[in-house]
């Protein structure tokens, strides 16, 4: 599974809590991306990275931020969670052939 | 930006027969179509993909389709067995930027 952990795997917290979720890989991939997986709605890109504290937005980046200040970790924060925010989050790397590869997911409850 | 779309949303098919799903994709710059298939509570995995030089790919009961003029791509499953219930997504990148962007995914149900 191309080497891909996230921590932590499942976390319920409360409305206005600050969480950060951690991606860590251990193959020295560039590029490193976060989504979110709701029912109905597939797997949208929150935000991405091609590069040490190179970063950019996905399609659902509002309420969220992100940081890359080394190559194998990837951290996504809700500066101040929502409900609307409860969700699987997926991190994923992509390859040199343009291949990705999935973490096996975080499940945040924000109650 | 990318914009992908798949369907159907949810498919059922008799055992044995052939399913197909579609997806259609937005930035005439993509030229990677990935399709992945997620099981229950597990993570998204990479059954097989296609480039824009490639008008066709197969592998063993699975098979992909690419039609750049018209911008649509199909997966095309064989021989439908139990195991191949489950939720698949098809993918498009190597556009304008580094983003993949995501169809919203078809449900199969293979029935007995």
């Amino acid at each position: 599974d191309a080497g891909i952990t996230q921590s932590p795997r499942h976390k319920v917290t409360e409305t206005g809590t600050p969480v950060t979720l951690r991606c860590h890989q251990t193959e020295n991939h560039r590029y490193m991306y976060w989504y979110r997986q709701d029912p109905g709605h597939g797997l949208r890109l929150i935000h991405y990275s091609y590069g040490v504290k190179d970063t950019d937005k996905g399609e659902v980046s509002d309420g969220y931020s992100v940081s890359r200040s080394k190559t194998e970790d990837f951290l996504l924060t809700l500066e101040s969670a929502t409900s609307s925010q409860t969700s699987v989050y997926f991190c994923a790397i992509k390859d040199s052939t343009d291949t990705q590869y999935f973490g096996p997911g975080t499940r945040l409850t924000v109650l | 930006g990318e914009n992908v779309e798949q369907h159907p949303s949810t498919l059922s098919v008799q055992e044995g027969d052939s399913a197909v799903i579609k997806c259609t994709y937005s930035d005439s710059a993509s030229n990677y179509f990935p399709w992945y298939k997620q099981e229950l509570g597990k993570r998204p995995q990479l059954i097989i993909d296609i480039r824009s030089n490639v008008g066709e790919k197969k592998d063993q009961r699975i098979a992909v389709t690419l039609n750049k003029t018209a911008k649509h791509f199909s997966l095309h499953i064989t021989e439908t067995q139990p195991e191949d219930s489950a939720v698949y997504f098809c993918a498009a990148s190597g556009g304008r930027d580094d983003k993949i962007i995501f169809g919203k995914g078809t449900r199969l149900h293979i029935l007995p």
